[in-house]
Order: structure tokens, then C-alpha cells, then sequence
């Protein structure tokens, strides 16, 4: 079946700074790849549509400056957080159409 | 846009009995709904799904039923086990919103042996 890949699986990073989050389909193409950021015991929350080629769309409330997102080809979308703070601490997850929704398997942020 | 609602938030049960998790949705565009299992610091993982054009679906202990002119779907697990303990989302999907998944709450379930 459709895999995704994402990496790191985790990382701990100090306050100001920035952390990169990649996500690639391993065997299809995906135009369209979603993030999603899932605070401890809560749901799925979607962030961003990123088009292959063109612009992220955003969800209300999610800063584009902040979460900068990069769909530069069918495989790969990469999420930038952006001078990260504590309260960014979380869950981000990304996931992608192979016929079926797949996702990643999570990268657990950890600002310090 | 579309709305999920998902209820309960935490339902424990006896080991052998069903469990039962109900979600609404608002958006009539919907037509596509999958419920997820996740386990702590885990991807979420596709347990059944249904469509729209079906009103039932089973899958050995896990069925999953709609309502779409009541706009509800229901999640039910047999003979529980305690492995089947996890957080479990519903989600919609609706067709015209650019491929969205759009998550319930989640459910948070424990079997007790």
C-alpha cells in the first residue's frame, strides 16, 4: 500500500530558533499533502493544504509566516516552523491521497 | 465548512463487551467517512471506512454504520479486546473542500480485562 514518510520522528529544539519537518510519498505521486498539529489528547487539527507547485492554502488562525510550507515536487512537502516557541510545542503530522488517505508518522516538537 | 462532532470523549468497557462511538456532521458534501485507531505517539491507522452511497459496512469485529438524511455515523466494536484500547477520530470527508479530512474529537476507549 501508499506509504509516507516523515521526518525527524522527533526533535528538541531551543526557543527562537528554526526546525525543518519533511514529508515524502515512497511509491506515488501526491499533488496535494495536508499537515496537521495534534496537541496531547486532542484531535487531529488541520494547518495546511500544500499544492505541489503553487502556494499552501491555510486553515484560519494558522500563521503562514510561522508555518512556512514547501511543496516543491510530488513527493516531497516540507513544514517550517519559524522562530519556535514553547506553546509550538506538539504533534505534526502530515498526510497524503495514494488512494487512500495515508499519514506520516508524526514528528514530536519539543521547544525549549 | 464541514463540522464533526464525536461523542463520547472517554468510554471504557469489560473485556467481551461492544463499544459503541458516535459521530455527526454538518456538511451534506460529505461523502466519504473513515474512522482511525490511534495508539499514544502514533500515526493514526484506517480501521474501516464507509461511503456514502452504503449504509453499512463490517469488517470481522468492527462495523460501521450511516445515516446520511440524519447526517450520523456510528463506529461499533464486538467482543472487545484489551489491545483494542486506543483513541479512536471519525472524519468526513467532503468532496468539494480541496481533499480535507476533517477529524472528530476523538474517543478515548479502554477495555478492562
Amino acid at each position: 500500500g501508499a506509504v509516507v514518510s516523515q521526518h525527524p520522528s522527533w526533535v528538541i529544539c531551543k526557543s527562537g530558533t528554526s526546525v525543518k519537518i519533511e514529508c515524502r510519498s515512497l511509491d506515488f505521486q501526491a499533488t496535494t499533502m495536508f499537515w496537521y498539529r495534534q496537541f496531547p489528547k486532542q484531535s487531529l487539527m488541520l494547518m495546511a493544504t500544500s499544492n505541489e507547485g503553487s502556494k499552501a492554502t491555510y486553515e484560519q488562525g494558522v500563521e503562514k509566516d510561522k508555518f512556512l510550507i514547501n511543496h516543491a515536487s510530488l513527493t516531497l512537502s516540507t513544514l517550517t516552523v519559524t522562530s519556535a516557541h514553547p506553546e509550538d510545542s506538539s504533534f505534526y503530522i502530515c498526510s497524503a491521497d495514494g488512494g487512500g488517505y495515508t499519514f506520516g508518522s508524526g514528528t514530536r516538537l519539543t521547544v525549549v | 465548512g464541514e463540522n464533526v462532532e464525536q461523542h463520547p470523549s472517554t468510554l471504557s468497557v469489560q473485556e467481551g463487551d461492544s463499544a459503541v462511538i458516535k459521530c455527526t456532521y454538518s456538511d451534506s458534501a460529505s461523502n466519504y467517512f473513515p474512522w482511525y485507531k490511534q495508539e499514544l505517539g502514533k500515526r493514526p491507522q484506517l480501521i474501516i471506512d464507509i461511503r456514502s452511497n452504503v449504509g453499512e459496512k463490517k469488517d470481522q469485529r468492527i462495523a460501521v454504520t450511516l445515516n446520511k438524511t440524519a447526517k450520523h455515523f456510528s463506529l461499533h466494536i464486538t467482543e472487545t479486546q484489551p489491545e483494542d484500547s486506543a483513541v479512536y477520530f471519525c472524519a468526513a470527508f467532503p468532496y468539494n473542500q480541496g481533499g480535507k479530512l476533517i477529524f472528530g474529537q476523538g474517543t478515548e476507549l479502554s477495555v478492562k480485562p
